[in-house]
């Protein structure tokens, strides 16, 4: 299994809700990642994962709330957003010592 | 502040054309520089490069580093249609774990 897989393909959720994004590989990697991508713009990274372990969270608002259960899935919690909030959401994952990550298909998300 | 550019920011050619995307990074603790194509969704990765001056190739897709002036180029030969998409660089940071800048993409269209 080479791929990452990202579930749902998309969301739409109220400011109210809290929903879940979801992210799962099998290739093995200790590496995982969320990024945030805006129309016409680049990857933004917000967390990183690595050995399960939480190691870089880019200033991420706390509506947003990352969870490793184990080393093959990665979760993102929402609650509360905002419209801002709309973007794709992409995880990635990469092996500890190269750094070829590996990207999901995405999270269309709307936050109406 | 680390950064990535890419030139330019857009470029429409038609088939058969020979184009030259170009990536300048400013990053510490460089530890390589990427290369993806993104069409709708994930980003696909091309290449990764380490080393300065070793071109790296992929069919019609190439690609070489300068370390000593900080800069990648990719070149795409004999360009098709199926090749219009935006390109992204990336330089990675090895500090905890691994991290990616993204530069901002060059958006090809590729026309018959």
């Amino acid at each position: 299994d080479t791929e990452v897989t990202q579930t749902p393909k998309h969301l739409v959720m109220g400011m109210t809700n809290k929903k879940s994004l979801k992210c799962e590989q099998h290739m093995g990697h200790r590496a995982m990642y969320w990024y945030k991508q805006k129309a016409k713009k680049p990857p933004e990274l917000m967390f990183v994962y690595s050995y399960e372990k939480l190691s870089i969270n880019e200033s991420v608002p706390s509506r947003f709330s990352p969870e490793c259960p184990n080393s093959s899935l990665l979760n993102l919690h929402l609650h509360a957003l905002q419209p801002e909030d709309s973007a794709l959401y992409l995880c990635a994952s990469s092996t500890r010592l190269d750094n070829e990550q590996f990207f999901g298909p995405g999270t269309r998300l709307t936050v109406l | 502040e680390d950064k990535v550019v890419q030139s330019p920011l857009s470029l429409v050619v038609h088939e058969g054309d020979t184009v030259t995307l170009n990536c300048s990074y400013e990053v510490t603790n460089f530890r390589s520089l990427l290369w993806y194509k993104q069409e709708k969704k994930a980003p696909t990765f091309l290449f990764m490069l380490t080393s300065s001056g070793i071109e790296k190739k992929s069919g019609r897709l190439s690609s070489i580093l300068d370390k000593k002036e900080l800069f990648s180029i990719l070149n795409i030969t004999a360009t098709q249609t199926g090749d219009s998409a935006v390109y992204l660089c990336a330089g990675s940071i090895l500090i905890n774990t691994d991290k990616l800048i993204f530069g901002t993409g060059t958006r090809l269209q590729v026309f018959p």
